[in-house]
């Protein structure tokens, strides 16, 4: 059983939908990140949290919006999204922001942006 | 442009065989070389790491060779078996930073039996 635990696990959404993705770790970890999976390309950093507190964010349109409520829970808003948003969605979290942690990846949620 | 970049974007082995996935990167300020390993509906895992202080870490039938020079390392698979097949994806971060890492695009693996 991973300790990285992501709900849904598919969502198909229409354009002008509002829809969450949540993600919790088990691990006691203090760092979470959004990671964006698209066939055939590098997994590309959306955003990572430490502490609750977001330390990075790369160039990620607005139609995403993150929440880390506390260090166990991560959140990925998603609004007026468009079809090529449509990706395996992972969440993973480390012990902390030092390069050299296991990074834990949670199973995704696939996302369909019809 | 793309930090690290992984061959082949395929694989097929017969089982038993050795099944050999390259990455190179330009920046040598990274020190810290991951192999993440992802099976059909899983997220990815860490399969096997090394850093630049050695040339080559072995772990099971899973070796890393690193070549610093070249600034390339790859993962060779001894003995490759069907529940080899996944893809594989290397990485590669600046350790003493933030956990940032770059990932290659993939390697899928498909061993036959």
């Amino acid at each position: 059983e991973t300790g990285v635990t992501q709900t849904p696990r598919h969502l198909v959404m229409g354009m002008t939908n509002k829809k969450s993705l949540k993600c919790e770790q088990h691990l006691g970890h203090n760092a979470m990140y959004w990671y964006k999976q698209s066939a055939k390309k590098p997994l590309e950093l959306m955003f990572v949290y430490s502490l609750e507190e977001r330390v990075e964010n790369n160039s990620v349109p607005s139609r995403f919006s993150p929440e880390c409520p506390n260090s166990s829970h991560l959140f990925l808003h998603l609004h007026t999204l468009q079809p090529e948003d449509s990706a395996l969605y992972l969440c993973a979290s480390s012990q902390d922001l030092q390069g050299w942690n296991t990074i834990y990846f949670g199973e995704g949620s696939w996302l369909t942006v019809v | 442009q793309q930090q690290v970049k992984q061959s082949p974007q395929s694989l097929i082995v017969q089982k038993g065989g050795i099944s050999i996935i390259n990455c190179a990167y330009e920046n040598t300020a990274f020190d810290y070389f991951p192999w993440y390993q992802q099976f059909p509906g899983k997220g990815p895992a860490l399969l096997i790491a090394i850093r630049p202080d050695v040339s080559e870490k072995k772990e099971g039938r899973f070796t890393i060779s690193f070549n610093k020079s070249a600034k390339q390392f790859s993962l060779h698979i001894m003995d490759s078996q069907p529940g080899d097949s996944a893809t594989y994806f290397c990485a590669a971060s600046m350790g003493n930073n933030f956990n940032k890492f770059y990932f290659g695009s993939g390697t899928k693996l498909n061993v036959k039996p």
